[in-house]
């Protein structure tokens, strides 16, 4: 089945460094879509991107289909203490695909205030 | 405002005692999801439906069964849980097959 690489596994920031993950594959993907995880909580919708080449943001984060379909990034700019957490990228590919969502390792995230 | 909701938040089990978690959502979605996440690890599909049709992981063990008795709920049910069963299970709504998904708050179970 197809699997997602996300790096780096962890990072430790100083608040108001910029953070850049990414997640790559050897499959071609249709959808890319990222998450965020509190501790005890479920993900949260971040960004969604359906067309490759698509650069979107949403505040101070930037994400980015890549053009070959088989990678994606997320920025995060001038980093705040509230952006701890665990952060998932995960990808669906299309056809007969029912909409199954394979999901990278997570990166997870500590801001030093 | 519209969303996914799970009850409860947490959950305590005996070994074996059946239990079941439930999942509403506000959203009208077609598609329900139930994921486990064990610690440290991505969410992991366990089945889902579409509308009424429902698709099971080939990987889910027979332990885990689910309904949904119509468009707003779903439930997990375990029918007989053991100590490896203990995890996050998290609940997740699209309108369809290709569109993003929304997870709820998810349930963390112990099992004792």
């Amino acid at each position: 089945g197809q699997q997602l690489n996300q790096s780096p596994q962890s990072m430790f920031i100083q608040e108001g460094e910029d953070v850049s993950m990414n997640c790559t594959s050897s499959s071609i993907f249709n959808t890319w879509l990222w998450y965020k995880q509190d501790p005890g909580e479920g993900p949260v919708l971040l960004i969604a991107l359906y067309k490759a080449g698509e650069l979107t943001s949403n505040g101070r984060l930037t994400a980015q289909f890549g053009i070959t379909r088989k990678d994606s990034f997320l920025n995060i700019s001038a980093s705040i203490p509230s952006d701890v957490g665990i952060y998932f990228c995960a990808g669906r590919t299309g056809g007969t695909s029912y909409g199954k969502l394979t999901f990278g390792q997570g990166t997870i995230l500590t801001v030093h205030p | 405002d519209a969303m996914v909701i799970q009850n409860p938040r947490y959950q305590v089990t005996q070994f074996g005692k059946p239990v079941t978690l439930s999942c509403s959502q506000t959203l009208n979605h077609n598609v329900m999801y139930w994921y486990q996440q064990k610690s440290s690890q991505a969410p992991k599909l366990l089945f889902h439906y579409y509308d009424k049709d429902f698709n099971n992981e080939a990987d889910t063990p027979d332990n885990f069964q689910s309904r949904r008795p119509n468009t707003s709920f779903c439930f997990l049910d375990i029918r007989s849980p053991g100590l490896g069963d203990a995890a996050m299970y998290l609940c997740a709504t699209s309108r369809g097959k290709t569109y993003e998904q929304y997870f709820g708050p998810g349930t963390r179970l112990t099992v004792t």
